[in-house]
């Protein structure tokens, strides 16, 4: 898998858009981008991915650029229980389910009342 | 849809003993589960990859005797964590993808005390 690399923090102030950015310069072509986040103490929650056009949904926004090298990852207006890790994960997709996830370090991202 | 239920959620337990963690898709099969581990402000670090009717497959330096998996079923994956010691405390957590669905979904984790 591709690795991936993400700063370790941020902070974002509350109702403000929150853009966590992702360097994954070695994709290839079958590999999608796909994000998560962790709430402290919980298991991690699926937010959004996408293999090379942008993509948005109820929760987040993902921006991919052209040469697919890195992307961002947009919380419109950030709320404080959006305070988590966020983790950018490359990898191919199948319809089998069969295909582990490996996590970097991800990003704490912090939001500010 | 696509909930994984795990249980407990949290367990403390006595050097020496084995504890048992269930991971249950509650609403869709899963022919593969997959179990991690977080130690505290660490990452997810994958342990074994759970198959259903066959042998688990575990990642490299994760010992098998030592963390049984058991999938007998398409809807649960058991990890025994055996003769345990205040190292193996961790969280441990598992994850399933439906078919067809691009997106895995994960347990609420279990926070295991050994002491």
């Amino acid at each position: 898998d591709a690795k991936t690399t993400q700063p370790p923090s941020m902070d974002c102030a509350e109702g403000r858009a929150a853009n966590l950015p992702c360097n994954h310069s070695t994709i290839s072509g079958n590999e999608y981008v796909y994000w998560y986040r962790q709430i402290h103490s919980q298991g991690p929650q699926y937010i959004i991915h996408g293999l090379k056009n942008n993509e948005t949904n109820e929760m987040a926004s993902l921006i991919i650029t052209e040469d697919r090298k890195s992307s961002t990852l947009i919380l419109p207006h950030a709320t404080l229980r959006d305070t988590a890790v966020y983790y950018c994960i490359v990898r191919v997709a199948s319809n089998f389910g069969n295909e582990k996830l490996t996590f970097g370090t991800g990003t704490r991202l912090t939001i500010i009342p | 849809g696509a909930v994984v239920s795990q249980h407990p959620s949290r367990v403390i337990c006595k050097s020496g003993t084995s504890v048992k963690i269930e991971c249950r898709s509650l609403d869709f099969q899963a022919t593969t589960m997959f179990w991690y581990r977080q130690f505290p402000k660490q990452s997810l670090m994958l342990m074994a990859t759970s198959n259903e009717g066959s042998k688990a497959t575990y990642e490299q330096g994760v010992e098998k005797d030592k963390f049984l998996i058991n999938h007998a079923s398409l809807t649960l994956s058991t990890l025994t964590v055996t003769s345990a010691h205040p190292e193996d405390s961790s969280f441990y957590i598992c994850s399933a993808r439906a078919t067809g669905n691009y997106g895995y979904t994960f347990g609420s984790g279990t926070r295991l005390t050994v002491v």
